[in-house]
């Protein structure tokens, strides 16, 4: 079974353009959720998308968009970006049953889009 | 919200030797708890996940955790290092919101493997 896939691997912006990513979930994952992974802030939850509904948000700001498709692929959209928006941006699938995370669901990453703003 | 504590940002360790990585939680509920890890230039992989039942889980790559509510910890070991097992890893825990899970993550652990 192929896992995540994310397009393109490799970005780089500069200020004030916009930006959008894509993700292709694991077939049958209906979940996907993106998060921002920078070195000083880590980890964080940006949004996650379930049967192309916004289930769960972050604390980002608005420029900061996603959609899902029918077919759960997703693409998250960045707007004026700013240097601070340089990050490795993963995306990670689930079954999504039950609401999220549960005993037999798990989030599968992919390998990340690296976004550079100059 | 849960947060999720790991001591220790670097740890250093010959191959052979014990690899212990350090996690704590902060959570009201029992929590679902991931170890993940990350080669460099790569997505995160998962190494294991406690959910419920038995408090020792066993992950790949000869990892395991054990899940110490009394401690709120959920620490990472493996008997003996190898030098591909030079990543980052993370510690996560599930934090429920708006009636749906996302997963909250410690800061990162970088493991180096001295030959």
């Amino acid at each position: 079974k192929a896992g995540v896939t994310q397009t393109p691997r490799y970005l780089i912006k500069t200020r004030g353009q916009q930006v959008t990513l894509s993700c292709s979930p694991i077939s049958g994952h209906r979940s996907v959720s993106w998060y921002q992974q920078t070195p000083g802030q880590g980890l964080q939850f940006l949004f996650e998308y379930f049967s192309e509904t916004q289930r769960n948000k972050g604390n980002f700001p608005g420029r900061f968009s996603g959609r899902q498709f029918s077919n759960s692929r997703s693409e998250m959209n960045v707007s004026t970006l700013e240097l601070g928006d340089s990050a490795l941006y993963l995306c990670a699938s689930s079954l999504g049953l039950a609401g999220g995370i549960t005993s037999t669901d798990t989030q599968y990453f992919g390998p990340g889009t690296r976004l550079t703003v100059l | 919200a849960q947060s999720v504590t790991q001591l220790g940002s670097h740890v250093s360790v010959s191959e052979g030797a014990l690899v212990l990585l350090r996690c704590n939680y902060s959570s009201s509920v029992p929590p679902y708890l991931f170890w993940y890890v990350q080669y460099p230039n790569q997505g995160l992989q998962l190494l294991l996940k406690y959910t419920t039942g038995a408090t020792l889980v066993k992950g790949i790559n000869g990892f395991e955790a054990e899940f110490k509510k009394s401690e709120t910890s959920f620490h990472l070991t493996k008997p003996s290092a190898h030098m591909s097992d030079a990543a980052e890893y993370f510690c996560a825990v599930s934090d429920l919101m708006g009636g749906s899970e996302k997963l909250v993550f410690g800061k990162g652990t970088k493991l180096t493997v001295n030959p």
